[in-house]
């Protein structure tokens, strides 16, 4: 079955770094792009970033774009989002998917929440 | 960037109704658009891909259509199962916009 396991997240304050790290398992990972979509409390979904399953493109949402990196690295089956800066109103769970290629984000975590209060 | 704009909000409808939710996009985004289920407390369920495909194990109750700009989802015979939110995606390129929801409501 495969599987994808967020972990990382727990409350930091505004202004302060966290990385949230995501473990895929029982499917080829190299093969496949990956993303990071949140949901903050009581609202919709958000596309956060997206990175290609090589590593060689990445795509951020504006809201987080020069605060917040994606990186993988495919030897470890993981994929990464780094966050700095953090404000508030990144205060959501944070969701990690994989990229399908023509069938979109196919298969989700179930998620890790992030916390930003002081 | 292109915006994505799903209606209505939300929806009330009862036990075997048919509904149909809209998703407009700003500009063209040829047929790469998904729609996903969710329920409280759970992450999203991919329902259709390219618009019109239904992902495998997927009712066929449900079904899309559009292409270009308008987009639409549409439940035959509503079960109790189905109650949800629902959001449009654009995907392809970057940034892949979600459309606001729509819940579904007795």
């Amino acid at each position: 079955q495969m599987e994808l396991v967020e972990s990382g997240g727990g409350v930091v304050q505004p202004g302060g770094s966290l990385r949230l790290s995501c473990a895929a398992s029982k499917f080829t990972f190299s093969r496949f792009g990956m993303h990071w979509v949140r949901q903050a409390p009581g609202k919709g979904l958000e596309w956060v970033a997206g990175i290609l399953h090589d590593g060689y493109a990445e795509g951020y949402a504006d809201s987080v774009k020069g605060r917040f990196t994606i990186s993988r690295d495919n030897l470890k089956d993981t994929v990464y989002l780094e966050m700095t800066n953090v404000r508030r109103n990144d205060t959501a769970v944070y969701y990690c998917v994989r990229e399908g290629g023509p069938t979109g984000l196919d298969f989700w975590g179930h998620g890790t929440v992030v916390d930003v209060s002081s | 960037d292109i915006q994505m704009t799903q209606s209505p909000s939300t929806l009330s409808a009862s036990v075997g109704d048919r509904v149909t939710i809209t998703c407009r996009a700003s500009q063209s985004i040829d047929n790469y658009l998904a729609w996903f289920q969710q329920k409280p407390g759970k992450a999203p369920k991919l329902l259709i891909y390219k618009a019109s495909i239904l992902e495998s194990g997927v009712s066929s109750r449900f079904s899309g259509s559009g292409s270009g700009t308008e987009f639409i989802l549409t439940i035959s015979s509503l079960q109790p199962d189905d109650f949800a939110t629902y959001y449009c995606q654009k995907y392809e390129t970057y940034p892949y916009s979600f459309g606001q929801g729509t819940k579904l409501d007795i």
